[in-house]
């Protein structure tokens, strides 16, 4: 069955940086676009960023761009979210999602959350 | 960018209710619209897809349907595992939008 198993949450400082991870399993990986999605606490969900299934095209929510940089190692099966000049506003659980085409997110992990705070 | 805008934000609601949760996207997204479902603590499911597509092993009590840039979820008969807080999502274009939820409660 498909699995997504995220990793690499924790407390950072503002202005800080963390990389998260998505470990997969259950599918082709390589035939497939990946995506972040996050939702910070008792709030709703908000779409982060996207890759293609080869890494040759990435898109990312204005809140994130130039700050985030999403990236798979298709060797491996794992997908990637580094997360640069953190700030509080990036409080959430991070969620690794699927794509079904187009732009569908049929599989998700449970999250980690990435909590920024002083 | 694509703005969902998601009503009711909350619902409070009977075992056998019918129940409908609409979404207006500010934009033609022709059927390009999903529906997810998520219970506390726990990732969202998809339950359907291009408007009105059911995804494979989602009970046929939910339904979706569009006009223009409308769009409704319907659960004809609520089912104690259906309290839950129901999302719409734009697939059309990046950034790809939510709507901002529904919770749906016990009455």
């Amino acid at each position: 069955q498909v699995l997504l198993v995220e990793s690499g949450g924790g407390v950072v400082q503002p202005g800080g940086s963390l990389r998260l991870s998505c470990a997969t399993s259950g599918f082709t990986f390589t035939s497939y676009a990946m995506h972040w999605v996050r939702q910070a606490p008792g709030k709703g969900l908000e779409w982060v960023a996207f890759i293609r299934y080869d890494g040759s095209d990435k898109y990312y929510a204005d809140s994130v761009k130039g700050r985030f940089t999403i990236s798979r190692d298709n060797s491996e099966n794992i997908l990637y979210l580094q997360m640069n000049s953190l700030r509080t506003e990036d409080t959430a659980v991070y969620h690794c999602a699927k794509d079904r085409h187009p732009n569908l997110f049929d599989y998700w992990g449970q999250g980690t959350l990435v909590t920024v705070s002083s | 960018d694509i703005q969902v805008t998601q009503s009711p934000s909350f619902l409070s609601a009977s075992v056998g209710d019918r129940v409908t949760i609409t979404c207006r996207a500010s934009q033609d997204i022709s059927s390009y619209l999903a529906w997810y479902q998520q219970k506390p603590g726990k990732a969202p499911k998809l339950l359907i897809y291009t408007a009105s597509t059911l995804e494979s092993g989602v009970p046929s009590r939910f339904s979706g349907s569009a006009s223009g840039t409308d769009f409704t979820l319907t659960i004809s008969s609520l089912q104690p595992e259906d309290f839950a807080t129901y999302y719409c999502q734009q697939l059309k274009t990046y950034p790809l939008t939510f709507g901002g939820g529904t919770k749906v409660e016990i009455k």
